[in-house]
């Protein structure tokens, strides 16, 4: 599975635009990229999916650049209860497959 | 639809102690999977299985033992517990139906001291 890389920890506050981004050099051709969000206390649960370009649902938005190596997830107008760990993973889809979790990105959003 | 749960929610062992965690979903999923996760880490591959009768290792399998003897049930065994299995453990799963999505749901969790 493709290693990624991400920031250890962010701060923002309330009502900003928070973009994290993780960078994923040796990502393969069949690889999607894919961004998990766990609160303290509970399993990881899935935010978004995508293979190219921007991928947007109810919760957040995915740009990914046309070489793939880097990827940014976009959460808008962040709110307290967006204080999470979100994890960026790399690899093949299909439920057979196993998911490698870095130690993520710890958001820490203030009023 | 209850999702993923676990049993227990917390538990604390004596080194050399057994216990079983149980993992059951209600989503008729194929693929299972136990985590662990350490203080300030990722989660952890223990052992996972792709259907009923079916298991193998992960990441760090050693210490450790599964069973999925029923679809929807997957049990994970310390047949004799350390202090450095001392963790929360999470269960998740997967329909195998989702070959485009990279979607697997997780269970709260089960945390586990070993003294």
């Amino acid at each position: 599975l493709a290693k990624t890389t991400q920031p250890i920890s962010m701060d923002s506050y309330e009502g900003q635009e928070v973009n994290i981004t993780c960078s994923h050099n040796n990502i393969a051709t069949n690889d999607y990229i894919t961004w998990y969000q766990q609160f303290p206390s509970q399993g990881p649960r899935f935010i978004i999916q995508g293979y190219k370009t921007k991928v947007t649902n109810e919760v957040a938005s995915l740009f990914i650049p046309a070489d793939r190596k880097s990827s940014t997830l976009s959460l808008p107008r962040v709110s307290l209860s967006d204080t999470a760990v979100y994890y960026c993973l790399v690899g093949p889809t299909g439920g057979g497959n196993k998911l490698t979790f870095g130690t993520g990105t710890q958001l820490k959003v203030e009023l | 639809n209850a999702g993923v749960t676990q049993t227990p929610k917390f538990r604390v062992l004596k080194t050399g102690q057994s216990m079983t965690l149980l993992c059951a979903q209600d989503m008729n999923h194929e693929y299972m999977y136990w985590y662990r996760q350490d203080p300030g880490m990722g989660l952890r591959l223990i052992h996972y299985s792709v259907g009923e009768g079916t298991t193998a290792k992960g990441e760090v399998p050693d210490g450790y033992n599964v069973s999925r003897l029923k679809k929807q049930n997957f049990l994970l065994g310390l047949e004799s517990a350390a202090p450095s299995q001392t963790s929360v453990y999470f269960c998740a799963s997967i329909s195998a139906g989702d070959v485009s999505s990279y979607e697997q749901y997780f269970g709260p969790g089960t945390r586990l001291t070993v003294t």
